[in-house]
């Protein structure tokens, strides 16, 4: 059972561009979870979604940011026109959502974002 | 509003040595704690996770503990080696998300 994968592992966009993050959960599992890591900083949450449905988008930044998570595919999330301060390591975790494990968030490796 | 405080920011302790990590969360109703090891410009690894119900884990050198009525955990390393220096993160779990604290970085010299 492959873990949570995400690509591409970095990613290096000008300023202005649109950076496209992709996460494919662990095989059955339906929640997906993204976190940004500010250099020098801890995690914040961003969104929580489930297949079709954005639940929580509270971490979000308001503007340029948006995720997806389709019936089929990968959860996406995008950035538009991307400035500098959003260099960061973005990271997406999955879970069940039922059964024993149901809480339990399973990270993948992240996506390297850098902006020139 | 949750929120998690790692004391201390950074660590340094010569090899061997016993040492614990402290992490600290203002709201009780949690549904689980864990303790993860992020080596530089890489992911993730979950060393110990306590599910509310539980006072602690262990696994090898590590235990770590839960005191949810006080908002606090410790992580304890037992006969520190080389290989465990790293930024250890400690996240508490409500009804989604995680709430992560800064991380204690750790180096263990030689």
């Amino acid at each position: 059972n492959a873990g949570v994968m995400q690509n591409p592992r970095h990613l290096v966009r000008r300023r202005g561009q649109e950076a496209r993050l992709r996460c494919s959960p662990m095989k059955g599992h339906s929640h997906v979870y993204w976190y940004r890591q500010l250099p020098e900083e801890g995690l914040k949450f961003m969104v929580y979604l489930q297949k079709e449905n954005i639940i929580d988008e509270s971490g979000m930044p308001k503007e340029r940011f948006s995720a997806e998570f389709p019936k089929e595919g990968p959860s996406i999330l995008r950035i538009q026109q991307v400035v500098r301060g959003d260099s960061a390591a973005y990271f997406c975790a999955s879970s069940p959502r039922t059964g024993l494990a149901k809480n339990i968030q399973y990270f993948g490796a992240g996506t390297r974002l850098s902006v020139l | 509003k949750q929120e998690v405080t790692q004391i201390p920011a950074a660590l340094s302790v010569p090899e061997g040595e016993n040492l614990v990590l402290n992490c600290s969360f203002t709201d009780s109703a949690i549904y689980n704690l864990q303790w993860f090891r992020q080596d530089p410009g890489k992911g993730l690894t979950s060393l110990l996770l306590i599910q509310s119900s539980q006072r602690e884990q262990t696994s090898g050198r590590l235990n770590a503990s839960l005191d949810k009525s006080s908002g606090r955990s410790t992580l304890y390393i037992a006969a520190s080696q080389p290989g465990d220096s790293a930024t250890y993160l400690c996240a508490v779990q409500g009804a989604q998300k995680l709430v992560f604290g800064q991380g204690t970085r750790l180096t263990i010299n030689p």
